[in-house]
């Protein structure tokens, strides 16, 4: 159980273009996902967080107008980079959170990697 | 800034135990003690979470001490599989939120 898909797994695209990422928990429902961003040999880090039906709460630094999210379901959340540059190539990660308690944990998608061209 | 304080590596025998220790002595009561792993180029995995007893499932055991400054990851029996960046991270048990910290190397050897 606890499985979180996204999609596309690889992308590649020129510079200006906007590009969507998809995060879908497929065996529960999630009120609140995770996006974070892992540049290479380095740790992740929290990008947003993610509520249904609300806005995302970003962490300081991360730029709202470039990284939208919407979680628009209680499985699916998404993530667009627009206009995307060289210097957003990294490798994007979602999680799924799946409640509070002794049982909650966040569950990782297997990540999008991203090259900007 | 992450809470936690780990090892930057640690090697193991194949077939042997792996301890991977975790420092968090500014822990808060509501805060549970999680572990990930992440093996490269994959997203983590989860492994184990816990608040104050210790827990144990088909990955590993979580140990933590009494007062709750420190913790302890086992791999009962690691394999090569095992070869992973281990993170020790404390988590709102209301929000889930989580802030990764640099984590351990366990290198698996055979």
């Amino acid at each position: 159980g606890a499985v979180v898909s996204q999609h596309p797994s690889w992308v590649i695209c020129k510079s200006g273009t906007s590009v969507k990422i998809e995060c879908r928990s497929l065996d529960f429902q999630a009120t609140t996902m995770f996006w974070y961003r892992q540049f290479p040999k380095q740790s992740l880090m929290l990008m947003a967080t993610s509520n249904e039906g609300s806005k995302a709460t970003y962490e300081q630094g991360v730029e709202k107008d470039k990284f939208l999210i919407n979680h628009a379901s209680l499985t699916l959340s998404t993530l667009t980079v627009t206009s995307a540059h060289p210097e957003d190539s990294s490798f994007y990660i979602c999680s799924a959170y799946s409640g509070a308690g002794v049982r909650g944990a966040q569950y990782f998608g297997p990540g999008t990697r991203l090259l900007v061209l | 800034d992450a809470k936690t304080t780990q090892p930057t590596s640690m090697d193991c025998a194949e077939g042997r135990a792996a301890n991977l220790p975790c420092n968090h002595s500014t822990i808060s009561g509501n805060e549970y003690v999680y572990w990930y792993r992440q093996i490269h180029s994959q997203g983590p995995q989860y492994i184990i979470h816990g608040l104050k007893n210790n827990e144990t499932n088909e990955m590993a055991s979580l140990i933590i001490t009494e007062d709750r400054k420190s913790s302890t990851l086992i791999l009962p029996h690691a394999t090569l599989r095992d070869t992973a960046v281990y993170y020790c991270i404390l988590g709102s048990g209301n929000t889930g939120k989580l802030i990764f910290g640099q984590g351990t190397t366990l290198q698996v050897k055979p």
